[in-house]
């Protein structure tokens, strides 16, 4: 079965600084791996996935994320946030067989002026 | 850009009342999903649909929970006698693929 936590429920971050949201996950397959927004009162916007060939993932809005399988890890970093980043973020995780998303419990990310 | 929709915004109903949730997936989308989130809580994955049958079920999906596309077009989640907890936002998801999920804006619902 698998699962995924993500460290810090609650980030705060100073527009321009570094976004690092963690997520670590327990697969007993090789995972497929996602990244979702949550924008107040709206559905979840995929940011960006992982499933085979290269392990730095590009995706939406200048986030991106690494799978590192030695770490079970696919932390989503941005070099600089904006205020417009503030939202909550899921990360989520899929086994290769099997059809449901598992999803972390959220961080949410502040972004301060 | 297509996008997954769904009906109502916002369903209040009284428990042991039955309620119809309403999903109408992106076009060429062959697989579907319905997560709920308790208010403050992460998503939780209820059902997963197929080739017109369920693949998956989490424990979540009880009897008290069916699903269908009654019409090749409308993915619907009905629950039969609503409980005060199964007040929570219900997202619908789709994918052309196993790989992708897109997901709707939600549904709230509020049982009384």
């Amino acid at each position: 079965a698998q699962s995924v936590t993500q460290l810090g429920s609650h980030v705060s971050v100073s527009e321009g600084a570094l976004v690092l949201l963690r997520c670590n996950y327990s697969s007993s397959v090789p995972p497929y791996l996602f990244w979702y927004v949550q924008y107040p009162n709206q559905g979840l916007q995929l940011l960006l996935k992982y499933t085979t060939g290269a392990t730095l993932v590009k995706g939406i809005n200048g986030f991106e994320a690494e799978f590192k399988k030695s770490e079970t890890s696919f932390h989503l970093t941005k070099p600089s946030a904006h205020m417009s980043d503030a939202a909550e973020y899921f990360c989520a995780v899929r086994g290769n067989y099997g059809q449901n998303f598992v999803f972390g419990p959220g961080t949410r990310l502040s972004v301060l002026p | 850009e297509p996008e997954v929709t769904q009906t109502p915004s916002h369903q209040v109903t009284q428990m042991g009342q039955e309620v119809i949730l309403r999903c109408v997936p992106i076009s060429n989308h062959l697989y579907f999903y319905w997560y709920r989130q308790i208010l403050g809580q992460k998503v939780e994955f209820l059902v997963s649909f197929y080739n017109n049958e369920i693949s998956e079920k989490s424990e979540i999906f009880d009897d008290q929970f069916s699903v269908e596309r009654p019409d090749g077009s409308n993915f619907t989640l009905k629950i039969r006698s609503t409980k005060l907890e199964d007040s929570a936002m219900y997202f619908c998801a789709t994918g052309q693929g196993a790989n992708e999920q897109f997901f709707g804006p939600g549904t709230r619902l509020t049982v009384l």
